[in-house]
């Protein structure tokens, strides 16, 4: 089974807005990282934080991690219409090379 | 600076035959893994390569094979398929010591009827 299940599955948003989308994994991680997806095509990887990290930005994007309740949360911040795409949260185990992947959040922004 | 590039970009099979789908990786990579996305679904990793060799395998039958080249290109064989193998596949790729972040490929969409 998937490692990362985020939550929620949608999300429509005015531009302008917050967008936050949250993922809960199962067992130890060494890493979890966010990336984006565009309509049916490749990923794109957006931040990384470190499993002895609590949070981390970078521009628009701010990220924490729990690791005692194993959840991560990805923010938009002033979210903008070209943000519309879907959101993965990936994981590896501690030891492997395999990473998980969760089953997205679909996030939607209204001009 | 090439990203990682994948072909062919779209292709139709029937159930029973054998496809090949083949990728690039980003230059200066040396790594390079092979994931699974159904509609809907998230990316589910099928196997990696470095040095040529496969280091890491995701719960895929033994009909998913892959190659790697001595110029880090890789393969991914996929026999005998079944309707459910219809889905986008994405390459990966990555620099040793730095695996962390993988630059993925625009993925082939495979359908089987």
């Amino acid at each position: 089974s998937q490692q990362g299940e985020e939550d929620p599955q949608a999300l429509s948003i005015q531009e302008g807005e917050n967008a936050t989308m949250n993922c809960s994994y199962k067992t130890s991680i060494n890493n979890l990282q966010w990336y984006r997806q565009n309509s049916g095509r490749g990923l794109v990887h957006l931040i990384l934080i470190r499993s002895n990290e609590r949070e981390t930005h970078s521009g628009r994007l701010r990220v924490t991690l729990d690791t005692s309740k194993k959840s991560s949360s990805l923010l938009i911040t002033a979210s903008r219409a070209a943000d519309t795409a879907s959101y993965f949260c990936a994981t590896d185990a501690r030891g492997g090379n395999q990473f998980y992947f969760g089953t997205g959040t679909s996030l939607t922004v209204i001009p | 600076d090439a990203g990682v590039t994948q072909s062919p970009t779209h292709l139709i099979k029937t159930r029973g035959q054998q496809v090949t789908l083949r990728c690039s990786p980003k230059s200066g990579h040396d790594t390079v893994s092979w994931y699974q996305q159904a509609l809907g679904q998230g990316p589910q990793f099928i196997f990696q390569y470095y040095e040529e060799e496969e280091r890491q395998r995701g719960n895929f039958p033994d009909r998913f094979s892959g190659h790697q080249y001595p110029n880090y290109s890789s393969e991914l064989n996929v026999n005998a398929l079944l309707l459910g193998d219809s889905a986008l596949y994405l390459c990966a790729s990555t620099r040793t010591g730095d695996r962390y972040e993988q630059y993925f490929g625009p993925g082939t969409r495979l359908t089987v009827t």
